[in-house]
């Protein structure tokens, strides 16, 4: 049974910094990792989406790297912005066909 | 193109009625995903529907019924609302066979509260 897990769970940095959330998965055979944004009481919006054959992927101050081996992905936030401010969360789909399994997320703080 | 919608917003229930929830894929897609989130919590998948069949589900019990209908739009049904049902429920399009570039596009949400 693939599980998700999401480190840290929360985290509060000043405006500017450059930040690492932590993501990993149980089961290494998996089609792609997505990235996932949310707002409070909102829904999701998609960042990033890393296929299983790709190391990393990029949007703006965003990257995304990925280590199936490992069972790990990483999501990169170059000079944080206050807007930056909210959820983000990492998926992997149980099987071919997209149903997700999500980490608990982590609730970012960018203070100005 | 058009997004995901979902309605209600918002939608207050008491113990034991039966609820609907709706949701409109975004254009071209035809297969539509359904997420319960709890408070604090990521989204659990409940169930999915590709060309109006179920196509996988999550560990929910059978109270829990969806439909797809020809146009790709869905709608998911509880009945016997139970406490614990309180979250927001989400709704997810993609195109399948697309590759493995089968993106999930989510819907705003919406917040059942049982009383």
């Amino acid at each position: 049974k693939q599980e998700v897990t999401q480190i840290p769970a929360a985290l509060s940095v000043p405006e500017g910094e450059n930040l690492v959330l932590n993501c990993s998965f149980t089961d290494s055979a998996i089609y792609n990792l997505q990235w996932f944004r949310q707002d409070p009481g909102k829904g999701l919006t998609s960042l990033l989406l890393i296929q299983s054959s790709q190391r990393e992927q990029t949007s703006g101050r965003l990257n995304a790297s990925l280590d199936k081996s490992s069972g790990r992905s990483t999501l990169y936030i170059a000079a944080s912005q206050p807007g930056d401010s909210a959820t983000y969360l990492c998926a992997v789909p149980m099987e071919y066909g997209n149903k997700l399994v999500f980490g608990a997320g982590t609730i970012l703080r960018v203070k100005s | 193109e058009t997004g995901v919608t979902q309605s209600p917003t918002h939608l207050i229930k008491t113990r034991g009625q039966q609820v609907t929830l709706r949701c409109s894929s975004q254009s071209g897609h035809n297969t539509v995903s359904w997420y319960q989130q709890a408070l604090g919590q990521g989204p659990q998948f409940i169930f999915q529907y590709y060309r109006e069949e179920e196509n996988g589900r999550g560990n929910f019990p059978p109270r829990f019924s969806g439909l797809q209908f020809p146009n790709y739009s869905s709608e998911l049904n509880v009945n016997a609302l139970e406490l614990d049902d309180s979250a927001l429920y989400l709704c997810a399009s993609s195109l399948a066979g697309s590759g493995g570039l089968d993106t999930q596009y989510f819907g705003p949400g919406t917040r059942l509260t049982v009383l």
